[in-house]
């Protein structure tokens, strides 16, 4: 069983559509993360989580330290929000651990 | 904010021939860089840590003869793939923390290496 286990795998939504995507994590943890990686390959880190929420524009990201487990939303989804979505932890070795990364899809 | 500019962005190569793929921080002072490789559809896979003015740490499996990490300075870290291989195609992509103890990362935009 992975360290970080991600659903779905792959989604695809309509524009304007409520997005939400899941973590899981089994290890201790300093920090979560929710990166974005578009199809050239550049990663971009989304959020850096701790504790509680965050939120940035449209997007919405809530860890529960007790549960181990973190969600990243998108409201009003756009198809320029298509990408692979990717949860990592970092851990007391200060590396990332990354999940497999959700597949975004929204079309028109 | 904090950037991280990697290059070059895609090569191809001959089998044999090394490559090196570099990744400068530019507004800020990388004091680790790590260095990942990521094939098709899968995860990223950690290959190496690297702290400015030490030896590189290798993660299990990853040769240290053939992926030769460099950080000779706060701004830049080098991975020179040496003796290439078909095998070593894939997308190298590095990210890097401002201060020993930060949690934040930066990445660079990737390398596509592909050897023929």
């Amino acid at each position: 069983k992975n360290e970080v286990e991600q659903s779905p795998q792959n989604l695809t939504a309509q524009e304007g559509e409520f997005i939400t995507i899941n973590c899981s994590y089994s290890v201790g943890i300093s920090a979560l993360h929710w990166l974005q990686q578009h199809p050239g390959g550049g990663i971009v880190s989304l959020f850096m989580l701790s504790s509680g929420k965050k939120k940035h524009g449209r997007l919405i990201a809530t860890i529960n330290i007790q549960e181990k487990h973190s969600s990243l939303h998108i409201t009003a989804s756009h198809p320029r929000d298509s990408a692979v979505y990717i949860c990592a932890v970092t851990g007391t070795a200060s590396k990332l651990t990354f999940g497999t990364g959700t597949r975004l899809q929204v079309t028109l | 904010g904090a950037v991280v500019s990697q290059h070059p962005s895609r090569v191809i190569c001959k089998s044999g021939t090394s490559v090196k793929i570099e990744c400068r921080s530019l507004d800020f002072q990388a004091t680790t860089m790590f260095w990942y490789r990521q094939f098709p559809k899968q995860s990223l896979m950690l290959m190496a840590t690297s702290n400015e003015g030490s030896k590189a740490t290798y993660e299990q499996g990853v040769e240290k003869d053939k992926f030769l990490i460099n950080h000779a300075s706060l701004t830049l870290s080098t991975l020179t793939v040496t003796s290439a291989h078909p095998e070593d195609s894939s997308f190298y992509i590095c990210s890097a923390r401002a201060r020993q103890g930060a949690q934040g990362y930066t990445f660079g935009s990737g390398t596509r290496l592909t050897v023929v």
